[in-house]
């Protein structure tokens, strides 16, 4: 069975103050991850999708890097605006065509002024 | 890009009646789709999903159905609602041959009082 294991649950930064958020991962062979941005009362908004060790994408303060067991969501420099809750996802090769993902509870990330 | 509307967006039903919920996307044709359940603290959990029309896969043995009469609008149903089915339900789409990522729609809020 694929199990993602985000960590920490919660993560209050002050403006500026680099960290980076923990995926763990354990799948029958990786088609890919993503990670995804959920605001309060929203849907997940996608970011990045890594698909091999060694693989990194960026997007603003934002820089995710993936290994064969886990992958980490960088932030730099953080502003208020990036405080969200952030869910990471892997999607199996075994699940052929359905390309069913098994989330993450998420990293809840509040970003104080 | 594909948009994904869902309605109502809020809800409040008493235990024991219907539901229904609608998802229908725009700008993609014969696309994946997904319902899922956000229940506080529990992630993401994937409850049905589409490859096709009339074709649907069960993930979690429970209440609810889905349905898929057109290709791009699916339905998900309870004939009796319980306290337990209250959450925030995303429906998601992906278009095959794309890089593989779901799109979440604004999500609807049920609450079984």
């Amino acid at each position: 069975e694929d199990q993602v294991t985000q960590s920490p649950e919660a993560l209050r930064l002050q403006e500026g103050e680099s960290s980076s958020l923990n995926c763990s991962y354990t799948v029958s062979g990786l088609r890919g991850l993503f990670w995804y941005r959920q605001d309060p009362g929203k849907g997940p908004e996608f970011l990045f999708t890594l698909y091999s060790a060694g693989e990194e994408k960026e997007k603003e303060r934002l820089k995710a890097t993936l290994t064969k067991k886990e992958s980490f969501l960088h932030i730099t420099a953080p502003k208020p605006e990036d405080s969200a809750t952030y869910l990471c996802a892997v999607q199996a090769l075994s699940g052929g065509s359905n390309y069913k993902l098994t989330f993450g509870k998420g990293t809840l990330l509040t970003v104080n002024p | 890009s594909q948009t994904i509307h869902q309605w109502p967006a809020t809800l409040v039903q008493p235990v024991g009646s219907p539901l229904s919920l609608e998802c229908t996307v725009e700008g993609t044709s014969n696309p994946n789709l997904y319902w899922y359940r956000q229940a506080a603290g529990r992630g993401l959990q994937l409850l049905f999903y589409s490859v096709g029309i009339g074709q649907i896969s069960s993930e979690v043995p429970q209440n609810l159905s889905a349905s898929r009469p057109q290709d791009r609008q699916f339905i998900l149903s309870s004939k009796k609602l319980l306290l337990s089915d209250s959450g925030f339900y995303l429906c998601a789409s992906i278009t095959s041959g794309s890089s593989y990522e779901q799109y979440f729609g604004p999500g609807t809020r049920l609450t079984v009082t």
